[in-house]
């Protein structure tokens, strides 16, 4: 079945630590977007990437890094610089930019402790 | 910048009543699409309407599409617990994205 995954389910990181969460799609689209939601709270778009080797930076991206090596894959590490990382990371992809709707992984939930 | 609100923010039913969350946009869409996040879950994308005034049903779902295009609701028929979640609509800016509005969370008291 064609999807997206998203791991791990449930992360865990101290303060200071960079962490890395994986998107992987084999439903061959160019588009990936990460998305944060908190709590009781809307989706805030951190990056998108519409091609391979090569991202724009979405509406909170300060504290956060992505490559975009494989249309495949488009990691998201969380760095130390990011205040208040504690949230819920969606990944999604959608043929071209998004016109025709999105395709959302089942989620990461990052907890810093 | 482009701005897409939803209302209620928050919609609480007896089971068996009609449920309706309201889309707004900032500018004219070329679409608008919506999703539904269950408890704990992923968003799911629901359906797009494209033409003005279009109206769409899934099953006890209405989807409707304005006139003007710059609104959206989506209406349910006698709500069931199955129901519960949170449905967000969608539209697409102008360049390469979709904005989504904040969402419309809906509860169902048994």
């Amino acid at each position: 079945d064609g999807g997206i995954t998203q791991s791990p389910k449930y992360l865990f990181r101290k303060e200071g630590q960079n962490v890395t969460l994986s998107c992987e799609q084999n439903l061959n689209h160019d588009a990936m977007y990460w998305y944060r939601q908190d709590p009781g709270q809307g989706l805030r778009l951190i990056y998108y990437s519409q091609i391979v080797n090569d991202f724009q930076k979405g509406d909170i991206a300060e504290g956060y890094s992505v490559s975009r090596e494989k249309k495949e894959s488009f990691p998201l590490t969380v760095t130390s610089a990011q205040k208040n990382p504690t949230a819920f990371y969606l990944c999604a992809s959608s043929i071209g930019t998004g016109r025709y709707g999105y395709t959302f992984g089942s989620g990461t939930r990052l907890t810093v402790v | 910048g482009q701005q897409v609100m939803q209302i209620p923010q928050y919609q609480h039913v007896q089971e068996g009543e009609d449920f309706t969350t309201y889309c707004n946009s900032s500018t004219t869409l070329s679409n608008i699409q919506w999703y539904k996040q269950r408890p704990g879950g992923h968003p799911v994308f629901l359906i797009q309407l494209v033409k003005s005034g279009e109206v769409k049903k899934q099953k006890r779902l209405t989807f409707q599409f304005g006139e003007a295009k710059k609104n959206s609701s989506l209406h349910i028929t006698a709500t069931q617990t199955t129901d519960v979640g949170t449905y967000f609509c969608a539209g697409p800016t102008s360049y390469d994205k979709v904005i989504f509005g904040p969402g419309t969370s809906l509860s169902v008291i048994p």
